[in-house]
């Protein structure tokens, strides 16, 4: 079965960026979604398709994809960006179809 | 207000059945495929299966196939799950998740708030 992998956790300064990768054979031909998750709290959709964002998201949240690795990216992080990040894909072949979630990774912010 | 609300979880024995339920409103239900998905106490989020909004399609983790059935009533705004052979390793959070789309390939946008299902002796 197709799998994703995730750094278990990230640290970052406020107003830094932090990058959050999520790797996958070849994950570049397909489209990777990212949710936030504080704790306690059920997931929350941040980017889609790789790197559009939902209304109400805002734009320091952003996303690439190519190759192996699709990243996660946040700009000028805050605090209440603290939180577990976990990326996601549909996983469509000839004898199986899933949706494939990453390992998860947490951000601290310092 | 667009929402979505679990009920149904709670603790039950190794090899017992469970039905969760999921009420949708704020949202023409019927145009969105639907799926639920699982966190273990402190371990990241699993898929555990996805209807099409017409019921066309239908998919489970293997984790799950075969003991498991997801089932949507339209007229009724709702999305079900029947467990059965409940084993521990079942024990988590299920999360009902809405589709952006109809068909089954794209991202969740909506998410309810979970239910809680332990599976102990």
């Amino acid at each position: 079965s197709y799998v994703l992998t995730q750094p278990p956790s990230v640290s970052v300064a406020p107003g830094q960026t932090a990058r959050i990768t999520c790797g996958g054979n070849n994950i570049g031909s397909k489209s990777v979604h990212w949710y936030q998750q504080k704790p306690g709290q059920a997931p929350v959709l941040v980017v889609y398709d790789d790197s559009d964002r939902p209304s109400g998201i805002p734009e320091r949240f952003s996303g690439s994809n190519s190759g192996n690795t699709a990243t996660l990216t946040i700009s000028r992080v805050e605090a209440g960006d603290e939180a577990d990040y976990s990326c996601q894909v549909w996983d469509s072949t000839s004898d199986h179809r899933d949706y494939v979630f990453g390992t998860g990774t947490k951000v601290t912010v310092l | 207000e667009v929402q979505l609300v679990e009920s149904g979880g709670g603790l039950v024995k190794p090899g017992g059945s469970l039905r969760l339920s999921c009420a949708a409103s704020g949202f023409i239900f019927s145009t969105y495929s639907m799926n639920w998905v699982r966190q273990a106490p402190g371990k990241g989020l699993e898929w555990v299966s996805s209807i099409s909004s017409s019921n066309s399609y239908i998919y489970y983790a293997d984790s799950v196939k075969g003991r498991f059935t997801i089932s949507r009533d339209n007229a009724k705004n709702s999305l079900y799950l029947q467990m059965n052979s409940l084993r521990a390793e079942d024990t988590a959070v299920y999360y009902c998740a809405r589709g952006k789309v109809a068909t089954i390939y794209d991202a969740f946008d909506m998410w309810g708030q979970g239910t809680m299902v332990t599976v102990s002796s």
